[in-house]
């Protein structure tokens, strides 16, 4: 038990499916991430998100939507989603930004 | 550029020390981490150490941190099958950028 859970922990979907992945920490954090996990290559940070701000976006494609209504909840709205989105998505928290991250145990999600 | 190198592969006799090598190249790093991910699980935050320090132990783990040559290392005790993971080291890199760089991952692989 991180403290850090991620909802649903599998999800298949259409190119044009609609879908959200969810995100909440217990853990009093200030500060949450989306990180993507593809086979063979280094996880991706995707956002940044500090009290309820977001503070980095890393050229990510518009198809991804976060939403951060509150410092415990995280949200990543999916549409017109490709197969190479097919990852592992993971999410983080850190008490405030640039402190040790607590992951969760992430989305599988696979697009048909 | 920020980039984190690591062996692929380490493969250890059971009760042996296990100890896995990272090197980076940003020297304004601040905090070096240790992550462990299972099959089909999140990341586990094992262990970190601040910039400013050359060791930190905590039971059967050993970090140590040589900051001039950029060389990070884990070293475990006493290996059990248990240990038997991907592990990887991530750097929060310096410049005020809020995601941590993470190395593709070292798999070890315990032989009874």
């Amino acid at each position: 038990e991180t403290g850090v859970t991620q909802t649903p922990r599998h999800l298949v979907m259409g190119m044009t499916n609609k879908k959200s992945l969810k995100c909440e920490q217990h853990l009093g954090h200030n500060a949450m991430y989306w990180y993507k996990q593809s086979a063979k290559k280094p996880l991706e940070l995707m956002f940044v998100y500090s009290l309820e701000e977001r503070v980095e976006n890393n050229s990510v494609p518009s198809r991804f939507s976060p939403e951060c209504p509150n410092s415990s909840h995280l949200f990543l709205h999916l549409h017109t989603l490709q197969p190479e989105d097919s990852a592992l998505y993971l999410c983080a928290s850190s008490q405030e930004r640039r402190k040790p991250q607590h992951f969760g145990d992430g989305t599988r999600l696979s697009i048909l | 550029g920020e980039d984190v190198e690591q062996s692929l592969f380490l493969s250890v006799r059971e009760g042996d020390s296990s100890v896995i090598n990272c090197t980076y190249t940003d020297s304004s790093s601040t905090y070096l981490y240790w992550y462990k991910q299972e099959p089909g699980a999140g990341l586990q935050l094992l262990t970190y150490i601040f910039s400013n320090m050359d060791m930190k132990q905590d039971q059967r783990l050993t970090v140590l941190l040589n900051k001039k040559d950029k060389h990070l290392s884990l070293r475990i005790a006493d290996t059990q099958t248990g240990d038997s993971a991907i592990y990887f080291c991530a750097e929060s890199p310096g410049g005020g950028a809020d995601g941590l760089t993470f190395g593709k991952g070292t798999h070890l692989i315990i032989q009874p």
